[in-house]
């Protein structure tokens, strides 16, 4: 069955440190997108890419940073952590069509920044 | 601009209840999709529904049922006879035709009492 996986589910780090969180498909997803939830603020999309090579900043980029050398991944990274960036990570993707598809979204990931 | 509303921020309810969760949504786009999503106290987000803009028809799906009403932007989420499974948070979201981003409220959390 296809699926989206994150990697690691639970991750501690210190401020200043690059961290680096995998998000991998085999939906053949077109569309990725990382998300960050915090409570009140629902989930903040982060970055996302439409295919291989494309990438945009969503309504919270500062910080972080995406590339896309394949189909099936989108990795993001934290240049230099953050207190402020403790936050669960959540990864989706969908497909293209006629209709705007669903995202299906990873397990996510729990960051804390110490 | 676009943007959506979950005003209740956490419901309790009784077992075998109905409750209805509030979403309204602002776009000045003519097509749209909207969707709800759960997440259960293990975290994972799951898709429960997506409507069109040009579809104003209610659904019904087994205690779940989905009021879309245009003229009031609001796409209501209502469970009937509720059960302690049903314990969760509920997002709404707004996709755009002219992008494949979501925008999600800030969610609901539902807790049902035995």
């Amino acid at each position: 069955d296809a699926e989206i996986t994150q990697s690691p589910r639970h991750k501690i780090t210190e401020t200043g440190r690059q961290v680096t969180l995998a998000c991998h498909q085999t939906w053949n997803h077109n569309n990725m997108f990382w998300y960050r939830q915090d409570l009140g603020h629902g989930l903040r999309l982060i970055h996302y890419s439409y295919g291989v090579h494309d990438t945009n900043k969503g309504e919270v980029s500062d910080g972080y940073s995406v590339s896309r050398s394949n189909t099936e991944d989108l990795p993001l990274t934290l240049e230099s952590a953050a207190s402020s960036q403790t936050s669960v990570y959540f990864c989706a993707s969908s497909g293209t069509g006629v209709l705007f598809n669903e995202q299906f979204f990873g397990p996510g990931t729990r960051l804390t920044v110490l | 601009a676009q943007k959506v509303t979950q005003a209740q921020t956490e419901i309790s309810v009784v077992e075998k209840e109905d409750v209805t969760l509030d979403c309204v949504y602002e776009t000045r786009d003519t097509t749209y999709y909207l969707f709800w999503y759960k997440q259960p106290p293990s975290g994972e987000l799951v898709f429960l529904i997506r409507r069109n803009s040009f579809d104003e028809q209610n659904e019904i799906s087994g205690r779940y049922s989905w009021n879309f009403q245009k003229s009031t932007s609001s796409f209501n989420f209502t469970i009937t006879a509720s059960q302690v499974v049903d314990s969760a948070v509920y997002f709404c979201a707004l996709g755009m035709d002219s992008s494949y981003k979501l925008i999600f409220g800030s969610g609901t959390r539902l807790l049902v009492r035995p």
